[in-house]
């Protein structure tokens, strides 16, 4: 079965850096890309970026390039989401996703449950 | 980047109605469009890929259609979990983009 496990919810401060994870199983892990996706409060979806497991290729939204960190770890079938300096307009709920990396026809397919990051003094 | 514009923002229906959801991209990107699903405090599910194609086990009210620009996803007779966001995502261009969504509440 395929599933993708996210780190649970996190509460920062302004400033604070933070890395969530996203735990893949039930497929090959360098077949896919993997993305991350952010939803503000009573938001739509927004894509941040993608990496690919096999060579840790990554692709970031402009609007996030600089902002955000995303890697992926194939030893351990698990990508990461990171920030160096967290701002109260990053709370959101992120949610990861994969997509097939030859082709990659159907969108994201698979989702993780999503994680609820918090900024605030 | 790549624009999706989606409309409406908010459809109200009844139950048994046909729908239609819009979805246009601000320059041609095929058929590399997809149309999720979500219900509050989920995360969301796919429901069509390539334009067109019925992901595996989505009841098949659901349909889309389009290519180029122009995008619909329709519910051909409304049923009760249908009631949800639906969200278009383009992934041709190396930055991905979803419309803004669509909100289908019970009229």
């Amino acid at each position: 079965e395929v599933q993708l496990v996210q780190s649970g919810a996190e509460v920062k401060k302004p400033g604070e850096s933070l890395r969530i994870s996203c735990k893949a199983s039930g497929y090959s892990f360098t077949t896919y890309w993997i993305a991350w996706v952010r939803q503000m409060p009573g938001k739509g979806l927004e894509w941040v970026g993608i990496v690919y497991p096999g060579d840790s290729e990554t692709k970031y939204s402009p609007s996030f390039q600089g902002q955000v960190t995303i890697s992926a770890d194939r030893s351990i079938t698990a990508a990461y989401l990171q920030w160096r300096s967290l701002r109260a307009s990053d709370t959101a709920i992120y949610y990861c996703a994969r997509q097939e990396y030859r082709g990659g026809t159907r969108g994201f397919d698979y989702w993780g449950q999503g994680a609820l990051v918090t900024v605030s003094s | 980047d790549i624009q999706m514009t989606q409309s409406p923002s908010t459809l109200s229906a009844s139950v048994g109605d046909r729908v239609t959801i819009t979805c246009r991209a601000s320059q041609s990107i095929s058929d590399w469009l997809a149309w999720y699903q979500q219900k509050p405090g989920k995360a969301p599910k796919l429901l069509i890929y390539k334009a067109s194609t019925l992901e595996s086990g989505v009841p098949s009210r659901f349909s889309g259609s389009g290519s180029g620009t122009e995008f619909t996803l329709t519910i051909s007779s409304l049923q009760p979990d249908d009631f949800a966001d639906y969200y278009c995502h383009q992934y041709t261009s190396s930055v991905y983009t979803f419309g803004q969504g669509t909100k289908l509440e019970i009229k």
